[in-house]
């Protein structure tokens, strides 16, 4: 898996947009950007994946560079239960297989 | 509704008194698996199964058991927890990992304890 590296930590104002960037300028061409995040101590929760375009889902969007080699999550409109460890993973395949979550961007939204 | 079903979520035990943690998926899913989470270390995979009979140690599997009898659970199991296993626990599942646009699901975690 490629590497990544991610702020350590964020803040956002509730109902602004939350920007959360990852570099991973390593990436292979085969390899899937995943973002996943940790609210304090539950289980980890798939946000969203891309691998070239540009993905929107119901929780967010993901923004990849032309060349790949960096993205960006956005929530739209953080609210104050999307603080929480925000985690980007660069890998050939989904699933549950040896996940390696590293240190992620810890986000605050702030009332 | 898709869940991780892991029970208990808290527990405390006294070192060498076997436990087990049981972990169920309803998603009909054939990889699953078993991390810890310790401060500073992130999570580490302890075992994990491709499908039923077919388990595999992870990075951490000292100490740990598990079995894949049925396709929808994957109990972990501490013969003779020691202090050093104290730790969060989580199960987790998905389809298996070449199909690339799966995602993982994880249970809410247990938080064990061993004095």
């Amino acid at each position: 898996d490629a590497k990544t590296t991610q702020p350590t930590s964020m803040d956002c104002a509730e109902g602004r947009a939350a920007n959360l960037p990852c570099n991973h300028s390593t990436i292979s061409g085969n390899e899937y950007v995943y973002w996943y995040r940790q609210i304090h101590s539950q289980g980890p929760q798939y946000i969203i994946h891309g691998l070239k375009n540009n993905e929107t889902n119901e929780m967010a969007s993901l923004i990849i560079t032309e060349d790949r080699k960096s993205s960006t999550l956005i929530l739209p409109h953080a609210t104050l239960r999307d603080t929480a460890v925000y985690y980007c993973i660069v890998r050939v395949d989904g699933g549950a297989n040896n996940l390696f979550f590293g240190t992620g961007t810890r986000l605050t939204v702030i009332p | 509704e898709a869940q991780v079903t892991q029970n208990p979520r808290y527990l405390i035990t006294v070192t060498g008194k076997k436990l087990t943690v049981t972990c169920s998926q309803n998603m009909n899913h054939e990889y699953m698996s078993w991390y810890r989470q310790d401060p500073g270390l992130g999570l580490r995979q302890i075992y994990y199964s491709m499908n039923v009979e077919v388990t595999d140690k992870g990075d951490v599997p000292e100490g740990y058991k598990v079995s894949r009898k049925e396709k929808r659970n994957f109990p972990l199991i501490l013969e003779s927890p020691s202090p050093n296993q104290t730790s969060l626990y989580f199960c987790a599942s998905s389809l298996l990992g070449r199909d690339r646009d799966t995602e993982a699901f994880f249970g809410q975690g247990t938080r064990l304890t061993v004095v």
